[in-house]
């Protein structure tokens, strides 16, 4: 089976702080993601990365950078935490489309509050 | 621009069968895929429809009409651990990221 894990489930920050979210996925996938998902919004695309070094952004980028340095692993970082980043943080991974299946796998998110 | 209409909310009984829409304004994509998410869980894969027609698996049902710019998941013999959010998503051709719609909370009454 597919796991992907993430840092921390739970996450309280301050403004203004640097924030770093981790991302380890076990199946050599070579695409990531990382979304957040606030109600009534679905999920939306922060940043993606297909290769390693490789990066692309997203929907909404502003406020995040990433960094992937080996394949398994995709930070998020937050360089100066804001409140208005509260939300869950979503990690998937994937293979390129492949004929007959088109699969995320999501980790368990990180509810990341920014007081 | 890409965008994906789902209905905010369904409500059922146990039992029932209820058909959440995906609406789709994009041009040019691979397939439609299905999502499931319980509160406080992680969004896991549930179908893929290439072409257009019906896909089915098990008590999900999955349909496609490129030419209707739609498409449907059908739940069956409805439980209460159907209860959870449902998304639709497209990946736009030339691209491995999926646009995902904005879900469906299904709430399954006894």
């Amino acid at each position: 089976d597919v796991k992907v894990t993430q840092s921390s489930r739970y996450l309280v920050k301050r403004t203004g702080e640097k924030v770093f979210l981790e991302c380890v996925q076990d199946m050599d996938h070579e695409n990531m993601f990382w979304y957040r998902q606030d109600p009534g919004l679905g999920l939306r695309l922060i940043y993606f990365s297909y290769d390693v070094k490789m990066k692309e952004k997203g929907d909404i980028p502003e406020g995040y950078s990433v960094s992937r340095e080996k394949k398994e692993r995709f930070s998020l970082i937050l360089e100066s935490a804001s409140t208005n980043q509260t939300s869950m943080y979503l990690c998937a991974s994937s293979t390129p489309l492949v004929a007959g299946t088109d699969t995320q796998y999501f980790g368990p998110g990180t509810r990341l509050t920014v007081l | 621009g890409q965008s994906l209409e789902q209905p905010s909310e369904v409500t059922a009984v146990e039992g029932a069968i209820v058909q959440i829409n995906c609406t789709y304004q994009t041009s040019g994509f691979y397939g439609l895929s299905w999502y499931q998410q319980h509160d406080g869980g992680a969004p896991t894969f549930l179908s893929y429809n290439a072409l257009d027609g019906l896909e089915e698996t098990g008590r999900f049902s999955s349909f496609l009409s490129r030419s209707d710019s739609y498409g449907y998941l059908l739940l069956q013999e409805l439980q209460m651990k159907d209860s959870a959010s449902y998304f639709c998503a497209v990946r736009a051709y030339n691209t491995d990221k999926l646009i995902f719609g904005t879900g469906t909370r299904l709430q399954v009454f006894p």
